[in-house]
C-alpha cells in the first residue's frame, strides 16, 4: 500500500525552528515528486512547494520562496519542511502529497501535520 | 499566482447534479490539461477525485466527472449523495509550479 506518513503535532513559539517530516512507503520514493501544501484554520488549500527526492530538484510556489525549505534525505524515503524562524502566521495544518510528473495528480496524500505557532 | 476562482458554495438535493466551475487563465487552467480535483471532509485529508481533467481514479464513483472549456474547468456530481457533503477544490498546473482553487463548500439538501 502506497503511503505517506507525516510526524505529529507541532506548539513552538514565535522564532522558533522546526522541521516537520512526510515518510513515504509502498513505492520507488525516488520516482516521484513529493508536494507540500498548506491550509491555515478555515482557509483553503495553499501550493508551497515541491521536491523530486531523485536529484533533489525543487520547486517553491513564489508566495513561499524565502519562508520555508524543503528537501528530502532518499536514503530514509522521507521528506521535509523546515522553518529557520515561525510567526504566528505560520499556524496552519501541513500536509504533503505524492506527485507524478507527467499527471497532474497529488496522490495519496499524508494524514497533515498541525503546526501551532503561539506566545 | 492568483488562486484559481471557484463559487463559495453550491447545494443540490439527492440525486441531483450540481457542477463547480474553476477558473482560471491561459497561463495555468487554460494552458494545460493537467487540472486536478480534490474533495475534503472536515477534519481530513484531501482525496483525488479526477486529475488530467477528466480522468477518475480507481475507487472513485462514475458521478464524478471533469471537463474544461478554455480558462474554466469543472468537476460535476451526478446523483448527489450525502456523503458528497463536502469542501472541494481544483489545482491546476501553472509552469514549474502548481495553484490551487478557492474552494467550494458543496451541501447536500
Amino acid at each position: 500500500e502506497v503511503q505517506l506518513v507525516q510526524s505529529g503535532a507541532e506548539v513552538k513559539k514565535p522564532g522558533e525552528s522546526l522541521k516537520i517530516s512526510c515518510k513515504g512507503s509502498g513505492y520507488s520514493f525516488t520516482s516521484y515528486w513529493i508536494g507540500w501544501v498548506r491550509q491555515m484554520p478555515g482557509k483553503g488549500l495553499e501550493w508551497m512547494g515541491i521536491i523530486y527526492p531523485g536529484d533533489s530538484d525543487t520547486r517553491y510556489s513564489p508566495s513561499f520562496q524565502g519562508q520555508v525549505t524543503i528537501s528530502a534525505d532518499k536514503s530514509i524515503s522521507t521528506a521535509y519542511l523546515q522553518w529557520s524562524s515561525l510567526k504566528a502566521s505560520d499556524t496552519a495544518m501541513y500536509y504533503c502529497a505524492r506527485h507524478r510528473a507527467d499527471t497532474a495528480m497529488f496522490d495519496p496524500w499524508g494524514q497533515g501535520t498541525l503546526v501551532t505557532v503561539s506566545s | 499566482q492568483s488562486a484559481l476562482t471557484q463559487p463559495r458554495s453550491v447545494s443540490g438535493s439527492p440525486g441531483q447534479s450540481v457542477t463547480i466551475s474553476c477558473t482560471g487563465t491561459s497561463s495555468d487552467v487554460g494552458g494545460y490539461n493537467y487540472v486536478s480535483w480534490y474533495q475534503q471532509h472536515p477534519g481530513k485529508a484531501p482525496k483525488l477525485m479526477i486529475y488530467d481533467v477528466s480522468k477518475r481514479p480507481s475507487g472513485v464513483p462514475d458521478r464524478f466527472s471533469g471537463s474544461k472549456s478554455g480558462n474554466t474547468a469543472s468537476l460535476t456530481i451526478s446523483g448527489l449523495q450525502a456523503e458528497d457533503e463536502a469542501d472541494y477544490y481544483c489545482c491546476s498546473y501553472a509552469g514549474s509550479l502548481y495553484v490551487f482553487g478557492t474552494g467550494t463548500k458543496v451541501t447536500v439538501l
